[in-house]
């Protein structure tokens, strides 16, 4: 098993919709989870950390569920500049490094 | 604030031949990785440096991977000899303590 699996898309929406992602990971040890945004040969960017109470960020919300290892994140009223690939990262204790999954790849037309 | 350098952007080699490809991280950021992404793959890690000291290098193939951080800031990663499963973006990524790491642009091998 993959530590770090997701949704193998790709995901074609319209400007406007409501898209969600999945990811689910093997590690229960693992303690920092993230999403990452990277466009079409651009380096990954952080999107934003999750947080086991949930958090949102304008039009983002994530979700973490530890008991299921299941991370999610929401994106509502889609936009053309939403179009990239979302990497599920996922982080041991301190010191270790982070774990990417293969990506999600997002894309929004008019 | 500036950003993590990578140098050089692209690179263009036949098997068996050398490369190196230079990083520069974020001032103060002590925990530094190089990642490698073959296309359509999320990135993966080749090894981590806490300062100039290895933290995992544990998925470097270590007969033809090597890196260094001699002096606790910019870092070297080599190939040698290539292979042309080797083909791939080659990123660096640091972090102030090992948390959400900053990537810089990447190095792009092609090697034919």
């Amino acid at each position: 098993r993959k530590e770090v699996e997701q949704d193998p898309g790709p995901f074609n929406v319209p400007e406007g919709a409501t898209v969600a992602f999945n990811c689910t990971y093997s590690n229960s040890a693992s303690q920092s989870f993230f999403w990452y945004r990277q466009d079409c040969r651009k380096e990954p960017k952080l999107l934003m950390s999750v947080y086991s109470s949930g958090n949102e960020d304008g039009r983002f919300t994530a979700q973490l569920n530890r008991a299921s290892q299941y991370i999610s994140l929401l994106i509502r009223d889609s936009k053309l500049s939403d179009s990239a690939t979302y990497l599920c990262v996922v982080k041991g204790q301190a010191g270790t490094a982070l774990i990417f999954g293969k990506g999600t790849t997002l894309s929004v037309s008019s | 604030e500036a950003g993590v350098a990578q140098s050089p952007r692209y690179k263009i080699i036949e098997k068996r031949q050398s490369v190196a490809f230079w990083c520069n991280p974020i001032s103060g950021h002590a925990t530094l990785y190089w990642y490698q992404q073959i296309l359509g793959q999320g990135p993966k890690l080749l090894i981590q440096f806490q300062n100039n000291g290895v933290v995992d290098d544990s998925q470097l193939p270590k007969d033809r991977f090597s890196a260094e951080r001699l002096k606790g800031v910019d870092s070297t990663l080599k190939i040698q000899p290539a292979k042309l499963e080797d083909s791939a973006v080659y990123l660096c990524a640091s972090s102030v303590s090992g948390g959400a790491g900053l990537f810089g642009p990447g190095t792009r091998l092609t090697v034919l």
